[in-house]
């Protein structure tokens, strides 16, 4: 996985809760980015960062929000979770002068 | 709005068969065709990937037919095996496009290698 963690790999929540996803690569990628993978529909982009501070929308952004203080670190946080956000996340990183995007192993999320 | 439309949505063959998975997009300056493979609790890997100034490209027992009139690319797997089996997506990119590059994803197909 190209150097790519995320934590938590599982997580249970309640509807109403707020929580933070974290995703830590160890390549000094400049770009990192949030997709979700649903049945159907592939993996959506939610957010995107081009470097420490300076992010941007995706496809399904409503209701996520990121933060990115280190190169290293990307932070997904659902401010206050909904069922409709259940689902696969899946954090990527690409460097600069590259195409290619890797991929994390995953955080299976559900909204209960 | 999907555009990148993937099919099929599932794929049975047998061993040594040569499955075909289609994709076609709308974005005329997509740029960049990668195919991912995913297998069950992993993250997508990068398994070959096209540029629109070729027709196509083999890696392997993997090969992309890229048709850029039809705005259509494929992926054909040679003598198909069981450890093939695994979601395949098909992805497209504008390079050039200043935003980071962003994926548009296929819904994906799940190919089933049966021995």
């Amino acid at each position: 996985d190209a150097g790519i963690t995320q934590s938590p790999r599982h997580k249970v929540t309640e509807t109403g809760t707020p929580v933070t996803l974290r995703c830590h690569q160890t390549e000094n990628h400049r770009y990192m980015y949030w997709y979700r993978q649903d049945p159907g529909h592939g993996l959506r982009l939610i957010h995107y960062s081009y470097g420490v501070k300076d992010t941007d929308k995706g496809e399904v952004s409503d209701g996520y929000s990121v933060s990115r203080s280190k190169t290293e670190d990307f932070l997904l946080t659902l401010e206050s979770a909904t069922s409709s956000q259940t689902s696969v996340y899946f954090c990527a990183t690409r460097g600069y002068y590259q195409e290619t995007q890797y991929f994390g192993p995953g955080t299976r999320l559900l909204v209960l | 709005q999907q555009q990148v439309k993937q099919s099929p949505q599932s794929l049975i063959v047998q061993k040594g068969g040569i499955p075909i998975i289609n994709c076609a997009y709308e974005n005329t300056a997509f740029d960049y065709f990668p195919w991912y493979q995913q297998f069950p609790g992993k993250g997508p890997a990068l398994l070959i990937a096209i540029r629109p100034d070729v027709s196509e490209k083999k890696e392997g027992r993997f090969t992309i037919s890229f048709n850029k009139s039809a705005k259509q690319f494929s992926l054909h797997i040679m003598d198909s095996q069981p450890g093939d089996s695994a979601t395949y997506f098909c992805a497209a990119t504008m390079t050039t496009g200043g935003a980071g590059n962003m994926l548009t994803f296929g819904g994906g197909t799940r190919l089933m290698v049966k021995p």
